[in-house]
């Protein structure tokens, strides 16, 4: 089955770090950019990073620039999220996604395939 | 960055009704703009992308308009397993922003 699975949320006291993986499965991984996007309890989506298909291209929202990494392993099949110096407000689900494809050669940014999504809570 | 507005916050129909949602640009994105449904619980899922064209597997009740600043989804007969959050989001320039949603009730 094509699917993302992601893994490695937990409790997290504020200023700790967490790494988020996303396995990927039955698709040719390589050939996709990845991205994080993560939702606040209750709250709407907000984008995180992106990741270009070769890893060699990223973009990161101004609130995690300089805290997040975002990686990939494409022996693996698997995406990262690297997270230091965790906020309060980085509680939510992260989901990972894939890029859909549609543009061929370039980049849309639509995401046609999502994980099912882990919970970091950054608390004391 | 591009804020995107959905209006209204909730909306309240009936399975058969037809729902129209909108969604608004704070600035010009051309037709770079998607829209997805969550269900709760649940990831979100593609619907529209480039503002007009259903992703595959997408029923055809579903359709999108709009272009530069204005943008619509439309559920032509909303079934019951329509009723959920609906999402836009416009890839026109960095951050990809998303708007704040309209549940479907």
């Amino acid at each position: 089955e094509v699917q993302l699975v992601e893994s490695g949320g937990g409790l997290v006291q504020p200023g700790g770090s967490l790494r988020l993986s996303c396995a990927a499965s039955e698709f040719t991984f390589n050939n996709y950019a990845m991205t994080w996007i993560r939702q606040a309890p209750g709250k709407g989506l907000e984008w995180v990073s992106v990741l270009s298909s070769g890893g060699d291209n990223t973009y990161y929202t101004d609130s995690v620039k300089g805290r997040f990494t975002i990686s990939r392993d494409n022996s693996k099949n698997t995406l990262f999220l690297q997270m230091n110096n965790l906020r309060v407000d980085d509680t939510a689900v992260y989901y990972c996604a894939r890029e859909a494809g549609y543009g061929g050669h370039s980049y849309q940014w639509y995401f046609d395939l999502w994980g099912r999504g882990t919970l970091v809570t950054v608390s004391s | 960055e591009i804020v995107m507005t959905q209006s209204p916050g909730t909306l309240s129909l009936s399975p058969g009704q037809r729902a129209t949602l909108s969604c608004r640009a704070s600035q010009r994105i051309s037709s770079y703009l998607a829209w997805y449904q969550q269900k709760p619980g649940q990831a979100p899922r593609l619907l529209i992308y480039d503002a007009s064209y259903r992703a595959p597997g997408i029923p055809a009740r579903f359709s999108g308009s709009g272009s530069g600043t204005d943008f619509t989804l439309t559920v032509s007969s909303l079934e019951p397993e329509d009723f959920a959050v609906y999402y836009c989001q416009q890839r026109s320039k960095w951050p990809l922003t998303f708007g704040g949603g309209t549940k479907v009730e």
